[in-house]
């Protein structure tokens, strides 16, 4: 069971240049995030899925597209890099919540991002 | 919108005594508040979940938290302090009102335990 899991564990990419985060979780959870972390910012959501096939942008969604591909994988997209997308990236799963339902949230190790 | 506010960067505590991190929140209707830990180089882990019942929960590795909704607070609380508790400490709410399961984090407190 490794639970979440993330790849790249390092990137360097140049301003302009596109590259994908995979996430893949194997706790059979319905809900996974995305976050990005930055010192003095703490933990600012990206986009979240409840579901398998829904996605819901959330604080800072400009420049990432998500594709929750089934339910296991969650991957964020960087189409064009801008040096504010330096960061480390997040990702992380939960059981479904909403209503009066809700699960705490199991992270991944975390992908840190350099954009140049 | 929910949101959450920890008011001090970093807190620094000696071995043995108590600590408590402070957390505030706003949310429309009534929230879901978490903590979470993060030790260098890794991602958060799971303290305590404040859902409904009892305001004082208790959590991992000896920590408690006690809701007041008067104050509109969160606070993570340990009565003796060890240095491997030093990490940097995460409050996160869901608004119960919103559908959604979206959770919203603070900027984080670091915590240093002084021998």
């Amino acid at each position: 069971n490794a639970g979440v899991t993330q790849t790249p564990k390092f990137q360097v990419l140049k301003t302009g240049q596109s590259m994908t985060l995979q996430c893949a979780q194997d706790m059979n959870h319905n809900s996974m995030y995305w976050y990005r972390q930055d010192p003095g910012m703490g933990l600012r959501l990206i986009y979240y899925s409840a579901s398998e096939g829904t996605t819901d942008k959330g604080e800072v969604p400009n420049g990432y597209n998500v594709s929750r591909l089934n339910k296991r994988e969650f991957s964020l997209r960087l189409e064009s890099a801008a040096p504010s997308q330096t960061s480390v990236y997040f990702c992380a799963s939960s059981e479904r919540g909403g209503g009066t339902l809700t699960y705490e949230q199991y992270f991944g190790p975390g992908t840190r991002l350099t954009v140049t | 919108a929910q949101s959450v506010a920890q008011p001090e960067d970093q807190v620094n505590v000696a071995e043995g005594n108590p600590l408590t991190v402070k957390c505030t929140y706003s949310v429309s209707g009534n929230p879901y508040l978490f903590w979470y830990v993060q030790y260098p180089n890794r991602g958060l882990q799971f303290l305590l979940k404040y859902i409904t019942g009892d305001n004082l929960v208790k959590g991992s590795y000896g920590f408690e938290a006690e809701f007041n909704k008067s104050q509109t607070s969160f606070h993570l609380k340990k009565p003796s302090a060890l240095v491997s508790d030093s990490a940097l400490y995460f409050c996160a709410v869901r608004d119960i009102g919103n559908r959604d399961d979206k959770i919203i984090f603070g900027k984080g407190t670091r915590l240093h335990i002084l021998p």
